[in-house]
């Protein structure tokens, strides 16, 4: 079985570009949430969403970032337009519905991002 | 709102032994999760234990045990036999209602277990 699957590994962008990250969460699960780790800050949770809906973005910095989820096995988070503090490792991590709170969050391998 | 502590930022744990990792957590939710998880330094995420505030008994999974004391709000990890590959960071996390029905996971700032051989 297929984990979560976020792409690109890595990125690397200037100041003020559009950057999109991609994730492929595992199928059957229900939740999926965008997590940014960095030294200063630890993981913060930005966004999640259940059945495709977001549910709690108050994580979202600004207006800057965005998040989407077409469809139940895709999701996006989009900065535009982005700046060198957004540079982190992003990761987009599912569980499954039911027991949500016993439920473990599975993690991709997350995107470093830096911004110069 | 939730909020996870842990204090030790850095460990170190000689080859074979055992360690004790420590979280303490708040949250004003009766019924919640804590999980931890382990962050090698090729920077996945790995799911290592769960402990539900309901449950009686410790949780344990092969080298891992969870010390829960629920009325000091406490969730240490225990790794016994400790192994050069257990070197990594580690997060003690918290899932719960924040209110609106939703269930986050908080995680504290990590500690870094270093194993000496």
């Amino acid at each position: 079985d297929a984990g979560v699957i976020q792409s690109p590994r890595h990125e690397v962008t200037e100041m003020g570009q559009e950057v999109t990250l991609r994730c492929k969460p595992i199928s059957g699960h229900d939740y999926l949430f965008w997590y940014r780790q960095t030294m200063m800050r630890g993981l913060e949770l930005l966004i999640y969403f259940n059945n495709n809906v977001p549910i709690d973005d108050s994580g979202m910095p600004e207006d800057r970032f965005s998040a989407k989820m077409p469809n139940a096995s895709f999701s996006t988070l989009k900065i535009q337009p982005s700046e060198p503090r957004d540079s982190a490792v992003y990761f987009c991590a599912s569980s499954p519905r039911g027991g949500a709170r016993n439920s473990p969050l599975h993690f991709g391998n997350g995107t470093r991002l830096t911004v110069t | 709102a939730q909020k996870i502590t842990q204090t030790q930022p850095g460990m170190f744990v000689q080859e074979k032994e055992a360690v004790t990792l420590d979280c303490t957590y708040d949250t004003s939710d009766q019924s919640y999760g804590l999980f931890w998880y382990k962050q090698p330094s090729s920077g996945e995420m790995i799911f290592l234990i769960y402990q539900g505030s309901y449950d009686e008994q410790n949780a344990t999974e092969g080298r891992y045990s969870l010390n829960f004391q629920k009325a000091r709000k406490s969730a240490n990890l225990v790794i016994s036999a400790s192994q050069l590959g257990d070197s990594a960071m580690y997060f003690c996390a918290l899932r719960a209602s924040s209110g609106a029905g939703s269930y986050q996971l908080t995680f504290g700032k990590g500690t870094k277990l270093s194993v000496i051989p």
